[in-house]
């Protein structure tokens, strides 16, 4: 069983449309990052939101921490097709290690 | 260098084999972890390190997998007669502290044949 759970698992849209992501746990975390990664690289790192209730934007990126501090969303306004990838969620816990959801893959259609 | 270097980049191990896959971190960050991923898996914890103790190992799938970081930089993860369920991307991870988010290194892909 998974920390945190991300859904939806997959999703394939046209560019242009909206998206949401989600990711959810009953644990409580210090702060939560998500990460886009590309086939064969590394996680690169997209935002950290470490106040419940925080939202934060990143150009057409829009983050938000539950109040809770237990979940997460990411939207995605006017996707194009280079935000194609797999968008990982990660708690960081208050052991100071952090864990991973796995994953939304996106793939974003010309 | 600016980032988190793996080394090798592939690797394929015959069953049985013993390999170590290196992690250098960006010089300066106390924190490092290893993650084990599996294909179209998000990324699975195995250890973590601040500067060289070893915080928390719970994530070993077994005692064949050992991790060190002996002068608090350059880490090692070391899996002692791999198994073909072994075969997988291995990716460190390092920070400066927590919440401030980990650089991540490109991985390390290992075939076991």
């Amino acid at each position: 069983t998974q920390l945190l759970e991300q859904s939806p698992q997959f999703l394939s849209i046209q560019e242009g449309e909206n998206l949401t992501v989600y990711c959810n746990s009953s644990s409580v975390f210090s702060s939560l990052q998500w990460y886009r990664q590309e086939p064969g690289e590394g996680p690169v790192l997209l935002v950290t939101v470490v106040t419940g209730g925080e939202v934060k934007k990143l150009k057409r990126l829009t983050f938000q921490f539950g109040d809770a501090r237990k979940d997460s969303s990411l939207h995605i306004t006017a996707a194009q097709t280079g935000d194609t990838g797999l968008y990982l969620c990660a708690g960081d816990t208050f052991n100071n290690d952090m864990r991973f959801g796995a994953g939304t893959r996106l793939t974003v259609k010309p | 260098g600016a980032g988190v270097s793996q080394s090798p980049r592939y690797k394929v191990a015959k069953r049985g084999q013993d390999v170590a896959l290196r992690c250098d971190p960006i010089s300066g960050h106390v924190s490092l972890f290893w993650y084990q991923q599996a294909l179209g898996q998000g990324p699975e914890f195995l250890t973590y390190f601040q500067n060289e103790a070893q915080l928390d190992k719970s994530g070993l799938p077994s005692d064949r997998f050992f991790a060190e970081r002996p002068e608090g930089s350059v880490s090692t993860l070391k899996i002692q007669r791999t198994q073909q369920e072994d075969s997988a991307v291995y990716l460190c991870a390092s920070s400066a502290q927590q919440n401030y988010g980990y650089t991540f290194g490109s991985g390390t892909r290992l075939t076991v044949v």
